[in-house]
């Protein structure tokens, strides 16, 4: 069960849009439209930013958006702001086994 | 609201038998998924394995079949995590979470259990 590849870091400047890669195979990513992306804060659980490739749980900005291409999915942070600066992992169903995967995990700058 | 309450961090030596808890509350916990996560110092989020409370049908991480064992007592809505002999490399975050019966992810994490294992 080989995770899904991501960045290892991604930075920008308050204000600007910053997008982080999530890059699978036809096998979970690619496959089907099942990615979610979550935002960890240092010492902090986990948080659901984005299911289902797109869509946004109740209170979540909509400064934080998903899509796919092929076999890599993307979350775009727009007006980028301090407190984004987070950890942002992307997690996917896998045909390959009775597990979701996650992705490496990337960590987010703000300048 | 949704809950999933962790039991509290544990220092261990190696050698040492483990079981942490995640007690569901606030939903119907027994017709769900709920998931152990780990999180090793200063890396990424894996899964360790996924338990269905209604029944106990459990799936494993082939990476972890065989180190952990994970059950529940859906009677008291609980997960556990539980290791029999510990080592160093033990040493983690863990993470219960609740997987989505609407989409494919998770939409609870419970606040993790730090085990640390040093002798």
């Amino acid at each position: 069960q080989s995770a899904l590849t991501q960045p290892a870091s991604v930075s920008g400047s308050p204000g600007q849009s910053i997008t982080i890669s999530c890059t699978g195979t036809t096998s979970d990513v690619g496959g089907y439209n099942y990615v979610s992306w979550y935002q960890q804060h240092p010492g902090k659980a986990p948080k659901l930013m984005i299911y289902d490739v797109s869509n946004r749980p109740s209170g979540v900005s909509d400064r934080f958006s998903g899509s796919k291409s092929g076999n890599t999915a993307s979350l775009t942070i727009s007006g980028l702001q301090a407190e984004d600066e987070a950890d942002y992992y992307c997690g996917s169903y896998t045909s390959s086994s009775s597990l979701d995967v996650f992705g490496t995990g990337t960590k987010v700058t703000v300048l | 609201e949704v809950q999933l309450v962790q039991s509290g961090a544990e220092v261990k030596k190696p050698g040492e038998s483990l079981k942490i808890s995640c007690k569901g509350s606030g939903y119907s916990f027994t017709r769900d998924w709920i998931g152990w996560v780990r999180q090793m110092p200063g890396k990424g989020l894996e899964w360790m394995g996924i338990i269905y409370l209604d029944d106990s049908d459990t799936r494993y991480n082939p990476s972890f079949q065989g180190q952990v064992t994970i059950s529940a007592d859906k009677s008291i809505t609980t997960a556990y995590l539980q290791w029999s002999s510990l080592q160093a490399s033990d040493t983690a975050m863990y993470y219960c979470a609740r997987l989505s019966s609407v989409f494919y992810g998770v939409d609870y994490w419970g606040l993790g259990t730090l085990v640390t294992v040093s002798s």
